[in-house]
């Protein structure tokens, strides 16, 4: 199974900073899907194919990656952005990342 | 409006079997594979398997699929997912999710329930 780490393991970020959550595969993968976990509630759809927004997701949110590195990035935090952050491959056997624990500094 | 809602969990001592139920609205359930997910306590996210739109072909994780069954019933636009010889370590809240496959080329789940959570103890 293709093994997924994500780092930082947890961050904190002032509001308006820059925030850049990595994922990285043990072998490559042909695109990166991310999910947002709120506490309390399920996942939602995130980002989808490398670097499409789903539906609802602010533009300050992209993301980007190629092989075996990927990223989510979030060009302006925001106190809404706390949340959990899984990124998830597919195919085959698909697994998911650890997770990033965004908090607000 | 998508809604996901699952059903059947609860505590279920080790051996025993369980069957989860997931009610799907608001749209087609037969033009969708749909699959399960759990996440334990600790919050590791599983893919337990999918199941096709019309329940021809089933995919499961492969530490799973000799004790988990996904099943659909296209009719009642209801998936399941049959649980069996369960274990301590099979804690954790189930989902069910609709999954999204854009012109065969990405593969993500795009909407998910809420959760049923199980817990295996004696």
């Amino acid at each position: 199974d293709i093994v997924l780490t994500q780092s930082p393991t947890t961050m904190a970020a002032s509001p308006g900073e820059k925030v850049t959550l990595t994922c990285r595969a043990s072998s490559s993968v042909s695109y990166m899907n991310w999910y947002q976990q709120k506490p309390g509630a399920s996942p939602k759809l995130w980002i989808y194919g490398t670097s499409k927004l789903a539906s609802g997701v602010p533009n300050r949110f992209s993301g980007s990656g190629s092989g075996t590195s990927y990223s989510l990035i979030i060009s302006s935090m925001e106190t809404e952005d706390i949340a959990t952050y899984y990124c998830q491959q597919c195919c085959s056997t698909l697994t998911f990342g650890s997770g990033t624990k965004l908090e607000i500094k | 409006e998508v809604q996901l809602v699952e059903s059947g969990g609860g505590l279920v001592k080790p051996g025993a079997s369980l069957k989860l139920s997931c009610v799907a609205s608001g749209f087609t359930f037969s033009d969708y594979w749909m699959s399960w997910v759990r996440q334990t306590p600790g919050k590791t996210m599983e893919w337990i398997g999918d199941i096709k739109y019309d329940g021809s072909y089933t995919n499961y994780a492969p530490s799973l699929k000799n004790r988990f069954t996904i099943s659909r019933d296209n009719a009642k636009s209801t998936l399941y997912l049959q649980m069996s010889n369960v274990r301590s370590e099979d804690t954790a809240t189930y989902y069910c999710t609709r999954v999204n496959t854009i012109a065969a080329i990405y593969w993500y789940f795009d909407f998910w329930g809420p959760g049923t959570m199980v817990t295996v103890s004696s």
